[in-house]
């Protein structure tokens, strides 16, 4: 089955900078690449996701990378602010709903903002 | 639209002792997924319900099962319960299987003594 890894496992950046959080993915298969941020006590809420048809996707301070060749995608925050912080899911599937093994999730990355 | 919504929020068990949790997905929402959250192992699929049926399944041994009614509402079972099935228990919603996007509740946190 599909295998995630995401690094770093904590991030701490200074508020104004940028956050950058990278995963790769093992199934050449996969296609749907969503992240979701979950704040402490919290439901995972979907940030940003992107298709295996696309190499960027932008929404705001939020973008998502991909590089089908090299299997991995990263998310890039700018500008980050103290509600920034929480933890990061990066995800893999071969559809957006899931696809055989549903969505496989790397560890993910705890993001502190520093005032 | 209301988000997805999970019951009971907080549940403590004994080993043992089975549990049933509930999901009721998003208003037009047909797909169920569960999740199970623990700090030691992450995000890990559980099981997917689409039309009443399972569409798919994690690796988790047969104690945890699921079912999904025609109102789409789902429900998970865990029966004999282990000190390691202690954990956060999310179910995420989705239009149609395989080709939307998952929403996820809040969770209903379990704790084994």
């Amino acid at each position: 089955g599909e295998n995630v890894e995401q690094h770093p496992s904590t991030l701490s950046v200074q508020e104004g900078d940028s956050a950058v959080i990278k995963c790769t993915y093992s199934d050449s298969a996969s296609n749907y690449f969503p992240w979701y941020k979950q704040e402490l006590g919290k439901r995972p809420q979907l940030i940003i996701d992107i298709r295996s048809n696309v190499g960027e996707k932008k929404d705001q301070r939020i973008a998502v990378t991909l590089n089908k060749t090299a299997k991995h995608f990263s998310l890039h925050i700018t500008e980050t602010q103290p509600e920034d912080s929480a933890v990061y899911f990066c995800a893999a599937s071969r559809a957006p709903g899931g696809g055989a093994d549903g969505l496989t999730f790397g560890k993910g990355t705890h993001l502190i903002i520093q005032p | 639209k209301a988000g997805v919504t999970q019951t009971p929020r907080y549940l403590i068990k004994t080993r043992g002792q089975q549990v049933t949790l509930s999901c009721s997905p998003i208003s037009g929402h047909r797909s169920v997924s569960w999740y199970q959250q623990t700090p030691g192992q992450g995000l890990q699929f559980l099981f997917e319900y689409f039309s009443e049926t399972q569409r798919n399944k994690g690796n988790f041994p047969g104690r945890f099962s699921g079912r999904q009614f025609s109102n789409s509402r789902s429900e998970m079972n865990v029966s004999t319960l282990e000190l390691g099935d202690s954990a956060l228990y999310l179910c995420a919603s989705s239009l149609v299987a395989g080709r939307e996007t998952q929403y996820f509740g809040p969770g209903t946190r379990l704790l084994v003594l």
